[in-house]
């Protein structure tokens, strides 16, 4: 089965350090989307990449977030620099946009879990 | 713009009882519906689909059908087993949103032996 990677799986670190998340979306796939989770505020969407440009990342906060797609094998979300309300599960999910009516099914990896101490 | 409501939990259910989880939304044009399911310690994956109106989407012993007369796409299955226990999510895909899928908050169901 085709899958979505992403590493790390777990991530401890402390306030202040740079911390990198990266994905493999599925061979073929041409958006990308990155999701955090909490109890809290539920499944949010930070960033959303079609044919790797970013369409929209109105969801992230700018000053520490970053997201890129270098190419069309990688994508990666960087928090520089980490705060503890960061901690959350990262997703990342790969589709094939092919326009019309929108139904496209996304595939999630496994996730990120982040924990800023 | 997009939005979608769903029932809230947790949901705890005894195995072989029926469930239904409630979701109804709000989306400008015709969009596609769906439920995922998250299981513990794993990422969504999808459990079923409709994309238009009258469709009924299934997967193991779930259903749901595109009410557009009442914006509904309620989960339902006949018989619940431990192995259902998850969160489950609504979600819709406008063709009008560029952010693609719009989630529900989730709902988690609970089944005991």
């Amino acid at each position: 089965d085709a899958r979505v990677t992403q590493t790390p799986r777990h991530k401890v670190t402390e306030m202040g350090q740079e911390v990198t998340m990266r994905c493999q979306p599925i061979l073929g796939h041409n958006t990308v989307f990155w999701y955090r989770q909490t109890m809290m505020q539920g499944l949010e969407l930070l960033a959303y990449f079609r044919n790797r440009a970013p369409l929209d990342d109105s969801g992230m906060p700018k000053d520490r977030f970053s997201a890129e797609m270098p190419d069309a094998t990688l994508a990666t979300l960087k928090i520089q620099p980490s705060e503890p309300r960061d901690s959350a599960v990262y997703f990342c999910a790969s589709g094939l946009w092919q326009g019309g009516t929108g139904a496209n099914v996304l595939t999630f990896g496994a996730g990120s879990r982040l924990t800023v101490l | 713009g997009d939005s979608v409501t769903q029932m809230e939990g947790p949901v705890t259910l005894s195995e072989e009882a029926f469930l239904t989880i409630n979701c109804t939304y709000t989306a400008t044009g015709y969009p596609s519906l769906f439920w995922y399911v998250q299981y513990p310690g794993e990422g969504l994956q999808l459990l079923l689909k409709a994309t238009k109106a009258d469709d009924k989407g299934s997967n193991k012993g779930f259903e749901a059908t595109y009410r557009k007369e009442t914006t509904s796409f309620h989960l339902e299955k006949g018989s619940v087993q431990v192995s259902d226990s998850a969160v489950y999510f609504c979600a819709l895909s406008s063709s009008g949103s560029a952010r693609q899928l719009t989630f529900g908050s989730g709902t988690q169901l609970t089944v005991l032996p």
